[in-house]
């Protein structure tokens, strides 16, 4: 069975600097996703990675991927209070089967 | 184009009640899905339908819970009785193949249930 784990689970940050999140997932997949979700609010698509050596950035926000190492990780840069929210991994199990982390709740301080 | 619509998006129950959730998913998107979102957790999933069949129910509490989707497209969710665990935020997404590739899957706004 898949499991995906994210660390950190918690994360209060400053503005201005930089940190990662990381996801480990135990069996081989084609595909994960990013997604961002701000409290009492729905799941937002940030990147989708589909290969090896897959990078994505959008904004202060850049997602990779190592398939070989089953590791993908969300690069902040800069940080902005925006950027407060729970940040999930998720990857695809079967036949479209999408498998959630335990998600890290990002905090970003003045 | 439209999102993922669900309704209601909050409902209150007493334990040993029966509640539905509705789910209307993208037009043409034949893979719709249910997920539990307990308060701190990652979204679990529940059910898939692919058209109007089930993929996977194996994390369904199938005492408790059903689903069915009608004719391949809207979606319903039903919890009876409900208990106290049961509490959490009910998401729908769906997804197309070609467009999850690219776009990721598309969840709804979700109904948030609380059973006291």
């Amino acid at each position: 069975e898949l499991k995906v784990e994210q660390n950190p689970l918690f994360l209060s940050m400053q503005e201005g600097k930089n940190y990662t999140i990381y996801c480990n997932y135990s069996t081989t997949s084609d595909r994960l996703y990013w997604y961002r979700q701000d409290p009492g609010k729905s799941l937002e698509s940030l990147f989708v990675l589909l290969s090896n050596g897959a990078v994505k950035q959008e904004g202060r926000l850049m997602a990779s991927l190592d398939t070989k190492a089953r590791l993908s990780t969300l690069h902040i840069t800069a940080a902005v209070h925006d950027l407060s929210a729970t940040y999930f991994c998720a990857v695809v199990q079967g036949a479209q089967k999408l498998v959630f982390g335990q998600g890290t709740r990002l905090t970003i301080n003045p | 184009e439209a999102g993922v619509a669900q309704s209601p998006r909050y409902k209150i129950i007493e334990k040993r009640q029966s509640v539905a959730f509705w789910c209307n998913p993208i037009s043409g998107h034949a893979t719709l899905y249910w997920y539990q979102q307990i308060l701190g957790q990652g979204p679990k999933l529940l059910i898939q339908f692919q058209n109007n069949g089930v993929v996977d129910d194996s994390q369904l509490p199938k005492d408790r819970f059903s689903a069915e989707r009608l004719k391949g497209v809207d979606s319903t969710l039903k919890i009876q009785p409900a208990k106290l665990e049961d509490s959490a935020v009910y998401l729908c997404a769906s997804s197309r193949l070609r467009d999850s590739r690219r776009h990721g899957y598309t969840f709804g706004s979700g109904t948030r249930l609380t059973v006291v």
